[in-house]
């Protein structure tokens, strides 16, 4: 099945301590995305990347570190520089070039901070 | 940053009735989408509607654009129980790179 996996589905973390969010996708897309969702909000993007080895910064990327070192996988690592890690985070990839592009969308990875 | 607002933030109505969502953004676009999040699940495409359309329909989905005010708005037709879901509205920006902003999202009851 062609798809996007996040893992994984729930997260603890320490306060102090980095972790990283896997996203991996078969669907031969070449951009991905990482948007952080809080309670009753919309998404706000943190990192995406259209093209392997490189990525740009969202609108809320500090805190954040990215790579893109594969075209399927963009993996996500939360720094202990992020003030307010807990929400939900949840990965995308869509084709890339041209307008008129939806996204598709990974279940998502909820992290708490302890 | 946010552009897309959507109105109303809940909305409750009883299965079989007709629900009415809208979304205003700040800036021109090259396209409005729509998509819908189960709760605790990723987000599944809608429906998108180009910037030189202005009407557009899939199954019971029917959306608008006026770009002369910048708003859409989304209707579900004879609602169903599996239609409780928040709907957020995405805006493509001509300047963007592909990044498309949110909006904050609906979220829909549907009481059976």
């Amino acid at each position: 099945d062609g798809g996007i996996t996040q893992s994984p589905k729930y997260l603890f973390r320490k306060e102090g301590q980095n972790v990283t969010l896997s996203c991996e996708q078969n669907l031969n897309h070449d951009a991905m995305y990482w948007y952080r969702q809080d309670p009753g909000q919309g998404l706000r993007l943190i990192y995406y990347s259209q093209i392997v080895n490189d990525f740009q910064k969202g609108d809320i990327a500090e805190g954040y570190s990215v790579s893109r070192e594969k075209k399927e996988s963009f993996p996500l690592t939360v720094t202990s520089a992020q003030k307010n890690p807990t929400a939900f985070y949840l990965c995308a990839s869509s084709i890339s070039g041209g307008s008129y592009i939806e996204q598709f969308f990974g279940p998502g990875t909820r992290l708490t901070v302890l | 940053s946010q552009q897309g607002e959507e109105d109303p933030q809940a909305l409750s109505i009883q299965e079989g009735e007709n629900a009415t969502m809208n979304c205003s953004y700040k800036t021109s676009i090259n396209n409005l989408q729509w998509y819908r999040q189960n709760s605790g699940r990723g987000l599944v495409h809608l429906i998108l509607i180009r910037s030189n359309e202005r009407e557009k329909h899939s199954g019971r989905l029917r959306v608008t654009l006026d770009t002369s005010k910048k708003s859409s708005s989304l209707l579900i037709t004879a609602s169903r129980a599996a239609d409780t879901a928040s709907y957020f509205c995405a805006t493509d920006a001509i300047q963007g790179a592909q990044k498309l902003v949110f909006g904050q999202g609906t979220r829909l009851t549907i009481n059976p």
